[in-house]
């Protein structure tokens, strides 16, 4: 089975600041992995994802990760914070569903961030 | 605009009916998901199909049932609603090795 922990509930920073959101996973296969973001009353929509290949994956919004597999990380970060960057952040890991398309989502339970003017 | 086409975008309901949400997956795509959102649960999978068969399960009530048409669209059927079921409802589509895409959600609210 597959799981995601997201590290803090609820993370602030200031405008400017890095912005550094914490995602561990567990899966027996080789994962995929992804971010999404839902800003307020909206859907979710993707940052980033790993698949194979480059460990750091650049996403939209200055936004990057990095896949550590030895620490079974899959860490969210942006230089510099913006006002607009105020959202929920998802973690989510997924399998190859035989090929057929990727298999369920499994996603953390969130993180709220806040950026502070 | 993720191409995911989700209706209705609210639906306000009392406990004992049955809703239906529909999903249209984006052009091409031929896995179709389903997801609920709720405060206490987060984001649960219930249940995914590709190509019109059921693919896999997850947290779903056997009150609710899925099923994805020949034309890809799919439907998810709520029946004998409680007011637990109050949620956000996300369809999301996907084509063989390309990202999931999510639609806008419905909300439903069980009064």
């Amino acid at each position: 089975a597959q799981s995601v922990t997201q590290l803090g509930s609820h993370v602030s920073v200031s405008e400017g600041a890095l912005v550094l959101l914490r995602c561990n996973y567990s899966s027996s296969v080789p994962p995929y992995l992804f971010w999404y973001v839902q800003y307020p009353n909206q859907g979710l929509q993707l940052l980033l994802k790993y698949t194979t290949g480059a460990t750091l994956v650049k996403g939209i919004n200055g936004f990057e990760a990095e896949f550590k597999k030895s620490e079974t990380s899959f860490h969210l970060t942006k230089p510099s914070a913006h006002m607009s960057d105020a959202a929920e952040y998802f973690c989510a890991v997924s399998d190859d569903a035989g090929g057929t398309s990727y298999g369920k989502l499994t996603f953390g339970q969130g993180t709220i961030l806040t950026v502070h003017p | 605009d993720s191409g995911v086409t989700q209706t209705p975008k609210h639906l306000i309901t009392a406990t004992g009916q049955r809703v239906t949400l529909r999903c249209s997956p984006r052009s091409g795509d031929l896995s179709v998901y389903w997801y609920q959102q709720s405060l206490d649960q987060g984001l649960q999978f219930l249940i995914q199909y590709y190509n019109g068969e059921e693919r896999a399960k997850g947290n779903i009530l056997e009150r609710f049932s899925a099923q994805q048409f020949p034309d890809l669209h799919s439907e998810l059927n709520l029946s004998s609603l409680e007011l637990g079921d109050s949620a956000l409802y996300f369809c999301a589509s996907a084509t063989r090795g390309n990202t999931i895409y999510f639609g806008e959600g419905s909300w439903l609210t069980v009064v």
